[in-house]
Parts: structure tokens; C-alpha cells; sequence
């Protein structure tokens, strides 16, 4: 069974450009939810992507998006970068859009200079 | 706006002693999960509440979820170096609006000297 594999692992970015960060879901999983880790804090919800839709979105402005494929890998897009989105952004996948248990990949370490 | 707080937010024992982690709030959450997180590595979880007052064992952790379902701790006995790592309490909202939404604490970093 393979997990929850993200690329890429580390990105330097410039302030003002765009970024693609990737994400396969574990075998099964249907469900791929996005997370923000800032330094010395918990994850903060993106938004979550059932079956190709978005399923519920947190607090984060436009210019963060994203897209699920049939496949239910998914990307996450943020343009016109921003200092304070330097952070680690782990991706989640589960059995379906409800409670279930989350699986984290190791998560792309995205710094903004 | 959901919130949960954790404390302590450091902890620096030696091994063989015990421990208490707390993750509290004013809303009522669906479930309680605890999670563990290593350096370069995303969470994994731990155990998952769900029922007011559950408790639940894992080895020498134990997982308790308060009656009211708005807070939970974690407590170790005779912690080891290999429990050295940061701990995350996430909440699961009620309500449509928050499904598979989880709400997580700040964390705990537990660092277990031999």
C-alpha cells in the first residue's frame, strides 16, 4: 500500500511569483485535504477535495487553489506569494469527505524570499 | 471561530517520568484526535475520541476525551526518548459546514532526555 507521497520537498520561491505543489493520495482514498504548518504551530486547514470538487474551505484568501484529478491526486496553487506563506504544506488524503482518519504525507517545505 | 489550545506548549523531562498534555476549548467538537509529529515528517496519528468520557490506552499513552466533549489529554507513563516529538490534538467540528475540516492545537514539543 503506498502512502501519501507530495513534490516536491523543499521550494525556494521569490515574493510575487506562483507556486505548484503536488500531491498522491494513498491507494483507496477518495478525499485529499490541504493543510498550512507555519513554524512552531499546528496545521491550519486549506481546503479539502472530494471526488474532483472542493468540499469546505478555511480561511485563506483566493490566490490559494487547488484542483483534484480523477485519480484523486491533487494540486495546490498560490499566486502572487506572499512573505508570510513560508510554512510546510502537508497534504492529507482519506476514505471519504467525513471524519476519517487523515493520512499526512511529509509535507513541501515552501520558502517565500 | 473553533479554537483549541494546548498546553504546555514545551516540555523538556527526563526519561522514566511521567507526563500530562492538555487540549482544551469553549466549543464542542464531533471527535478529538491526537497526532504525532517527527522533524521532516507530516503527522501521524494517534488514537481518535468520540464518545464523552472515553478513555483509551495505547501502550503507556492514555487518551481521555472530557465529558462535555470540548477537551481531551494525553498522558505518558515512564516516558522514553523515542516519545521525543511534537503532539497535535485536532478537533472535528459538528455541522456540515465543517466536515472533515480539523481544527488542530498548536502543539506540544516533548523532548525526553535518557
Amino acid at each position: 500500500e503506498t502512502g501519501v507521497t507530495q513534490s516536491p520537498t523543499h521550494l525556494i520561491k521569490t515574493r510575487g511569483q506562483q507556486v505548484t505543489l503536488r500531491c498522491s493520495s494513498q491507494s483507496g482514498h477518495n478525499t485529499v485535504s490541504w493543510y498550512q504548518q507555519a513554524l512552531g504551530q499546528g496545521p491550519q486547514f486549506i481546503f479539502q477535495y472530494y471526488r474532483e470538487e472542493e468540499n469546505g474551505r478555511g480561511n485563506f484568501p483566493p490566490r490559494f487553489s487547488g484542483l483534484q484529478f480523477p485519480n484523486y491526486s491533487s494540486e495546490l496553487n498560490v499566486n502572487a506569494l506572499e512573505l508570510d506563506d513560508s510554512a510546510l504544506y502537508l497534504c492529507a488524503s482519506s476514505l471519504d469527505s467525513g471524519n476519517s482518519p487523515l493520512h499526512f504525507g511529509n509535507g513541501t517545505r515552501l520558502t517565500v524570499t | 471561530t473553533q479554537l483549541l489550545e494546548q498546553s504546555p506548549q514545551f516540555l523538556s523531562i527526563q526519561e522514566g517520568e511521567n507526563l500530562t498534555v492538555y487540549c482544551n476549548s469553549s466549543s464542542v467538537f464531533s471527535s478529538l484526535q491526537w497526532y504525532r509529529q517527527e522533524p521532516g515528517e507530516g503527522p501521524v496519528l494517534l488514537v481518535t475520541v468520540v464518545t464523552g468520557g472515553e478513555v483509551k490506552k495505547l501502550k503507556r499513552l492514555t487518551f481521555q476525551f472530557g465529558d462535555a466533549r470540548k477537551d481531551s489529554s494525553l498522558h505518558i507513563t515512564a516516558a522514553q526518548p523515542g516519545d521525543t516529538g511534537l503532539y497535535l490534538c485536532a478537533g472535528a467540528g459538528i455541522g456540515s459546514g465543517n466536515t472533515g475540516k480539523l481544527i488542530f492545537g498548536q502543539g506540544t514539543t516533548l523532548q525526553v532526555k535518557p
